[in-house]
């Protein structure tokens, strides 16, 4: 079992839509969350990063965790096509709170 | 805001030729990684950067092959070792900022080409 998934396929949204994305980690010692935006050839980008139950929003992010179900989400509000890119969800545990990645998702944004 | 610079930003190899790449940024941090990412895949960890002590490596990766050191709290070095093909890859390092979150901020990474 990986440490971190990301099971959806690419992810096709019009624009101004909600694009909603899941994760899942498998170690409970995992403490903190992030999401990251990675666009094609580029390195990864912080977006946001949530280490309480509950609901975070900044902007047009919600990142959402859920500690009982091991279950982050992201969710895109009024998305944009500047948004199509991969997202990349990590946990980070351990001393050095070293993070683990899933393989990402890949969002579309069609204008 | 603060910068991550690394170099070199991309290289060509020879198998079996050694490359050290370079991560400098411009504001302390507390701690220093470097992962790597494959064609097509996502973020490795190799391992975690200690400043003036060795490495603190991830399992499938090993000192001989990818010697890593931390002289000062902003300067990290990655050499990747007796380089084959299966190395052709991107390098990339992070740093978390003294007195901020603990979130990873990546720098923009080298990408290897190993012939």
């Amino acid at each position: 079992q990986k440490e971190v998934e990301q099971n959806s396929g690419p992810l096709s949204v019009p624009e101004g839509a909600i694009a909603s994305l899941n994760c899942t980690y498998s170690d409970r010692g995992s403490q903190s969350f992030f999401w990251y935006r990675q666009y094609s050839g580029k390195s990864p980008e912080l977006i946001m990063f949530i280490y309480s139950n509950g609901d975070k929003e900044d902007g047009r992010f919600t990142a959402q965790l859920n500690k009982a179900s091991q279950y982050v989400s992201l969710l895109i509000r009024d998305s944009q096509p500047s948004d199509s890119a991969t997202y990349l969800c990590a946990a980070g545990r351990g001393w050095n709170n070293r993070l683990a990645f899933g393989k990402g998702n890949q969002v579309v944004v069609i204008p | 805001s603060a910068v991550i610079s690394q170099k070199p930003s991309r290289d060509i190899c020879q198998r079996g030729t050694s490359l050290t790449i370079q991560c400098q940024v411009d504001s302390q941090v507390t701690m220093m990684f470097w992962y790597r990412q494959q064609p097509g895949q996502s973020l490795t960890l190799i391992a975690t950067a200690n400043q003036g002590s060795e490495a603190t490596y991830e399992s499938g990766f090993v000192i001989d092959k990818f010697p890593i050191s931390r002289p000062n709290l902003t300067f990290s070095t990655l050499t990747v070792s007796n380089m084959s093909p299966e190395d052709s890859s991107i390098y990339l390092c992070s740093v978390v900022f003294y007195e901020s979150d603990r979130a990873q901020h990546f720098g923009d990474g080298t990408r290897l080409s190993i012939l």
